[in-house]
């Protein structure tokens, strides 16, 4: 079965770091094409960053650019979003996507069950 | 970026009604257009992929249609577990972007 799982999410004060994971199993891993997606609570989908299977291609939102730093590790089958200098407006469910390519076009036909990120004082 | 406006943001209709949303492209994005279903409490699920293509295991009373700027998704007999917001989302330029959503209710 095809399967992600995140993880990492929780509670942080505004301005730190955070880390969030998705372990994937049931499919080839480094064949594909990663992405994170975002959804603040009542609002609608944000696609935050993607990375090739390869890690040569990354893209980022305008509104974490900078700040977050997406990342994997094909050995582990595993996807990573680091999140520096956190804000109220990053205060979301966090999901972990796969692509259907290698390259992160943005065909999205696996998702994971999400955590949710809580960004406040 | 792409801006994606999907109509209506809400309906209610009857089991067994045809439904179906609009969604918009600010510019020309070609077939580059997904849809996805989120049932409530849910992760979002891919439906229709290329603008018109069911993906495997979906049922077939779901349907997409459209290029260009101009796209539409149907339900050809809406059932009771089809309760859900709908997205739209283009994948031809980046960043990808999502429509607003619809969220699809049983009178």
């Amino acid at each position: 079965e095809v399967q992600l799982v995140e993880s990492g999410g929780g509670l942080v004060q505004p301005g730190r770091s955070l880390r969030l994971s998705c372990a994937a199993s049931g499919f080839t891993f480094d064949d594909y094409a990663m992405h994170w997606v975002r959804q603040a609570p009542g609002k609608g989908l944000e696609w935050v960053s993607g990375i090739s299977w390869n890690r040569g291609s990354r893209g980022y939102a305008d509104s974490v650019k900078g700040r977050f730093t997406i990342s994997r590790d094909n050995a582990k089958n595993s996807l990573y979003l680091q999140m520096n200098g956190l804000r109220a407006e990053d205060t979301a469910f966090y999901y972990c996507a796969k692509d259907a390519s290698g390259t992160p076009h943005g065909v999205m036909d696996v998702w994971g069950k999400g955590t949710t990120v809580t960004v406040s004082s | 970026d792409i801006q994606m406006t999907q109509s209506p943001s809400s309906l209610s209709a009857s089991v067994g009604d045809r439904v179906t949303i609009t969604c918009q492209a600010s510019q020309d994005i070609s077939n580059c257009l997904n849809w996805y279903q989120q049932k409530p409490g849910k992760a979002p699920k891919l439906l229709i992929y290329d603008a018109s293509n069911l993906e495997t295991g979906v049922p077939s009373r779901f349907s997409g249609s459209g290029s260009g700027t101009d796209f539409t998704f149907t339900i050809s007999s809406l059932q009771p577990e089809d309760i859900a917001t709908y997205y739209c989302q283009q994948y031809d330029n980046s960043p990808p972007t999502f429509g607003g959503g619809t969220t699809v209710e049983i009178k």
